[in-house]
C-alpha cells in the first residue's frame, strides 16, 4: 500500500500568520492517465471531513483561495495564506491514484 | 446540494453482522462512483470500498475482503455495505462518500461498535 506521510502532525498556529502542511507519499502518485490523485480534506471538531483541494491544486467549490495546494510526484504542499478561527481542525491528504486508496495520518492545526 | 444520510450502525458483537446503507440525493447517483470509508481513533481515515456506476467494478482493501460486500441500487440512489463476521478492529465511524479517486462529498457517517 503507499503510505502517505504528513508533518509536521501538529501545528501551532498564530492569527493572520501562513502555514504550511507538507504530504509524501511512498511511490509516485502520477496515475496511467496522466493525472495526479492527490486530494488534501479538512476536518473541524465533531464534523465530517470536507474536500479543500483535489488533483495537487484544484480548489473545491466555496473553498477560499487562503487554501492553496502545490506538488508533483511524491511530495505535496497544503498552504493556508493567513490563519482564521475558522481553519482550526486536522488537515488530511489522501491518494487516490493506487489501490487502497490511503490518508496521511493528519495534521492537528490550532492556535 | 449534494446530500448523503447513512443508516444502520449500531453495537453488533464480534463475528455478527450489518448492513449499512446510504441514501443519496442532490446529484445524478448513476453517474458516480461511490465508496464507503471508515474513521477510527487507532486507524485514522481508510478507504474500505468502492463501486463502479453500473455496479460492475467493485474494490475492497484486504483487511475487509471476504467479509464486507459492497451493492448499489440505482433506482433507489442508494449504495449499501454488507458487513459480515465483523471484529473488534471493524469498530468506527463509517462514511459513504461520492466518487472513488477523489473522496468529493461525504456523509454524516454511522457508528458501528463490535464488542462483547
Amino acid at each position: 500500500d503507499v503510505v502517505m506521510t504528513q508533518s509536521p502532525l501538529s501545528l501551532p498556529v498564530t492569527l493572520g500568520q501562513p502555514a504550511s502542511i507538507s504530504c509524501r507519499s511512498s511511490q509516485s502518485l502520477v496515475n496511467s492517465d496522466g493525472n495526479t490523485y492527490l486530494n488534501w480534506f479538512q476536518q473541524r471538531p465533531g464534523q465530517s471531513p470536507r474536500r479543500l483541494i483535489y488533483k495537487v491544486s484544484n480548489r473545491d467549490s466555496g473553498v477560499p483561495d487562503k487554501f492553496s495546494g502545490s506538488g508533483s510526484g511524491t511530495d505535496f504542499t497544503l498552504k493556508i495564506s493567513r490563519v482564521e478561527t475558522e481553519d482550526v481542525g486536522v488537515y488530511y491528504c489522501m491518494q487516490g491514484t493506487h489501490w487502497p486508496f490511503t490518508f496521511g495520518q493528519g495534521t492537528r492545526l490550532d492556535i | 446540494e449534494v446530500q448523503l444520510v447513512e443508516s444502520g450502525g449500531g453495537l453488533v458483537q464480534p463475528g455478527g453482522s450489518l448492513r449499512l446503507s446510504c441514501a443519496a440525493s442532490g446529484f445524478t447517483f448513476s453517474a458516480y462512483w461511490m465508496s464507503w470509508v471508515r474513521q477510527s481513533p487507532g486507524k485514522g481515515l481508510q478507504c474500505v470500498a468502492n463501486i463502479k456506476e453500473d455496479g460492475s467494478e467493485k474494490n475492497y482493501v484486504d483487511s475487509v475482503k471476504g467479509r464486507f460486500t459492497i451493492s448499489r441500487d440505482n433506482a433507489k440512489n442508494s449504495v449499501y455495505l454488507q458487513m459480515n463476521s465483523l471484529r473488534a478492529e471493524d469498530t468506527a465511524v463509517y462514511y459513504c462518500v461520492t466518487t472513488a479517486r477523489g473522496c468529493e462529498s461525504w456523509g454524516q457517517g454511522t457508528l458501528v461498535t463490535v464488542s462483547s
